[in-house]
């Protein structure tokens, strides 16, 4: 069946340093691709995403290509400032599955950012 | 506009008591979900709704786990005879149509701890 295959963390790092989450994912068919992000008690927010191979999804800094050839979508931000701390969780939706619509999440990578 | 509301945030329930949870899609979105959460965990599907059509039950773990939307907005996930392994935060999610591609709009979730 359908998988997300995330990065463990947590995850430290100093402010302005660059931020790399890997994701992997395995699907049936041609699935969209999604990263959320979760900061302390809020509820899950859509960050950026991408529905088609080698689309780029952007957002507040952070990049993620849709990897067809590696079945990967890697978050990425070049310089991470401290309100960047949260848990980030990637996604999909496979239409091959089911009615199509449920999202497969993986387990989250918890990041903090220090001054 | 208003985004999608849970209630109650929280909840405490003794083994064997049954739990009804709210969800409060945003306006005039078709599509409404379900999820459940485990600590440290990404969200598991449950249930999917299409209007007031339940299309999707595939995720509910037993049939002591029921969920409901009759008029096609508000939506009731109950619960019967509540176990420990109930213990969990279950969001809602909505979303705008029914494709595989459509972002979903996470509530704040209700954490459901059971003694």
């Amino acid at each position: 069946g359908d998988s997300v295959t995330q990065m463990e963390g947590p995850v430290t790092l100093s402010e302005e340093a660059f931020l790399t989450i890997n994701c992997t994912y395995t699907a049936t068919g041609y699935p969209s691709l999604f990263w959320y992000v979760q900061y302390p008690g809020e509820g899950l927010q859509l960050l950026l995403k991408a529905t088609k191979a080698d689309d780029k999804g952007s957002n507040k800094g952070f990049e993620a290509t849709y990897r067809k050839e590696t079945t990967s979508f890697h978050l990425e931000k070049g310089s991470v400032q401290v309100s960047d701390s949260a848990v980030y969780f990637c996604a999909l939706s496979d239409p091959a599955m089911n009615t199509g619509n449920q999202f497969y999440f993986g387990t989250g990578t918890s990041l903090t950012v220090i001054p | 506009g208003a985004g999608v509301s849970q209630s109650p945030r929280y909840k405490v329930a003794k083994r064997g008591q049954d739990v009804a949870l709210r969800c409060d899609p945003i306006s005039g979105h078709v599509s409404l979900f379900w999820y459940q959460q485990a600590l440290g965990q990404g969200p598991e599907f449950l249930t999917y709704f299409q209007n007031e059509a339940q299309l999707d039950k595939s995720g509910l773990p037993s049939d002591r786990f029921f969920a409901e939307r009759p008029e096609g907005s508000v939506s009731t996930l109950k619960i019967q005879r509540t176990q420990q392994e109930d213990s969990a935060v279950y969001l809602c999610a909505s979303s705008l149509g029914g494709g595989s591609t459509d972002t979903q709009y996470f509530g704040p979730g209700t954490r459901l701890t059971v003694l």
